[in-house]
């Protein structure tokens, strides 16, 4: 199993542009999770899924959106990218019965 | 408003001795706790978890302890090695809720 994947690892992005970074499980995991690590602040919620079609927003969701048309996929997209954006963002999953959260090895991202 | 704290940015302990992790949350809705390690570069790994309905649970050379009445829990790893050295954070999810709430990060170092 290659658990959660994410891709890219890395990417730079100038003011304004946008892009979709992605994330895919092969746990069959229901629920599904996005979250921001900066410095010194932890990991802060963006959005989560609790299954295919149902999303909602976490601690900080301003300035991205995200779909579950799938179980297995979790897409985040930034429309218009800003500095404020600039952090490594995780994806993560777990099962129905709860309990631990399972990461991917997350996505660096630059805004410049 | 940061439901889960972590006050010690940092920890250095030698090989050998006990490390012991901190953690303080505000929101008593919570009812599940979770601590994870991570190594740069990498997401983040599920190292143990309690029930609120638990003071203690152990796990080999890990060992996490809650107290309610404080909203505090700790983690202990004894005899602690070089190969802990890493980001530990904790986590809180609230009682039929699906939102993992994480603290802002220990970064311990082990010295050998």
């Amino acid at each position: 199993n290659a658990g959660v994947t994410q891709t890219p690892k890395f990417r730079i992005l100038k003011i304004g542009q946008s892009m979709t970074l992605q994330c895919t499980q092969d746990m069959n995991h229901n629920y599904m999770y996005w979250y921001r690590q900066d410095p010194g602040m932890g990991l802060k919620l963006i959005y989560y899924s609790v299954g295919a079609g149902i999303t909602d927003k976490g601690e900080v969701p301003n300035g991205y959106n995200v779909s579950r048309s799938t179980t297995e996929d979790f897409p985040l997209r930034l429309e218009l990218a800003a500095p404020s954006q600039t952090s490594v963002y995780f994806c993560a999953s777990s099962p129905l019965t709860g309990p631990p959260l399972h990461f991917g090895n997350g996505t660096r991202l630059t805004v410049t | 408003d940061q439901q889960v704290k972590q006050n010690s940015p940092s920890l250095s302990v030698q090989e050998g001795r006990i490390s012991i992790l901190n953690c303080d949350y505000t929101n008593s809705m919570f009812d599940y706790f979770l601590w994870y390690k991570k190594y740069p570069a990498e997401g983040p790994t599920f190292l143990i978890s309690i029930s609120s309905i638990k003071d203690k649970n152990e796990d080999g050379r890990f060992t996490v302890f809650l107290n309610k009445s404080a909203k505090h829990l700790s983690l202990h790893i004894v005899p602690s090695q070089p190969g802990d050295s890493a980001v530990y954070f904790c986590a809180a999810l609230g009682a039929g809720t699906y939102k993992y709430i994480f603290g802002t990060g220990t970064r311990l170092k082990v010295l050998a």
